[in-house]
């Protein structure tokens, strides 16, 4: 298998300031990785691509400047919720894209944001 | 746009009794993924099917990857009460960019009475 790590698993913050949250692939590289946030009870809505090196790919509906991603390293990618307000409380999870001979991804634990 | 369509929605059973899921969709998949969420936790990969027609087992989980690769199916056997969870399927398509983003089903959720 392997093993795809955020941090922190959970943040509350106040109204106004900015997050960052970690995502990390522990045992293999990952050129790519993904950016998604779930609501209560619906299915995971990708944000963004995270492409290492390059700029990120955000889907339709997504603001590129309330959400920063930075890919620096082929095991580490960040998401910046900035100037956050309490509609962006939500569950976020990333993904890890392991392509080898195979094309498959992983996920971590998640993120639990509360703005208040 | 692509999607897939996963059935049921829910499903309540008791335990021992064998449970089965599906996907299917209106576009082809050069991959199928199947993953389990825990409340409060991130997706965990179950079975990874890349190729049309397999069937792969992962303990008491079986899939398969349909041979007009538009569908899928998971089984799991003799349920447990840790079974209980929601379950997604998920489609790679692997088109022009290759992009490797995922399509996903809209869950099912399985509840275990002991």
């Amino acid at each position: 298998g392997a093993v795809v790590s955020q941090h922190p698993s959970w943040v509350i913050c106040k109204s106004g300031t900015s997050v960052k949250i970690e995502c990390r692939s522990l045992d293999f590289q990952a050129t790519t990785m993904f950016w998604y946030r779930q609501f209560p009870k619906q299915s995971l809505m990708l944000m963004a691509t995270s492409n290492e090196g390059s700029k990120a790919t955000y889907e339709q509906g997504v603001e590129k400047d309330k959400f920063l991603i930075n890919h620096a390293s082929l095991t580490l990618s960040t998401l910046t919720v900035t100037s956050a307000h309490p509609e962006d409380s939500s569950f976020y999870i990333c993904s890890a894209r392991k392509w080898t001979s195979t094309d498959t991804q992983y996920f971590g634990p998640g993120t639990r944001l509360t703005v208040l | 746009g692509q999607q897939l369509n996963q059935s049921p929605q829910s499903m309540f059973i008791q335990e021992g009794e064998d449970v089965s899921m599906n996907c299917t969709s209106s576009s082809i998949f050069n991959t199928w993924l199947w993953y389990k969420q825990d409340p409060g936790e991130g997706p965990v990969l179950l079975i990874a099917l890349y190729k049309a027609g397999e069937l792969t087992s992962n303990g008491r989980l079986t899939a398969q990857f349909g041979i007009t690769r538009k569908d899928s199916f998971l089984n799991i056997s003799a349920s447990i009460p840790s079974d209980v969870g929601i379950y997604f399927c998920a489609g790679l398509v692997h088109g022009s960019g290759n992009t490797g983003k995922l399509i996903f089903g809209q869950g099912t959720t399985l509840q275990v009475k002991p």
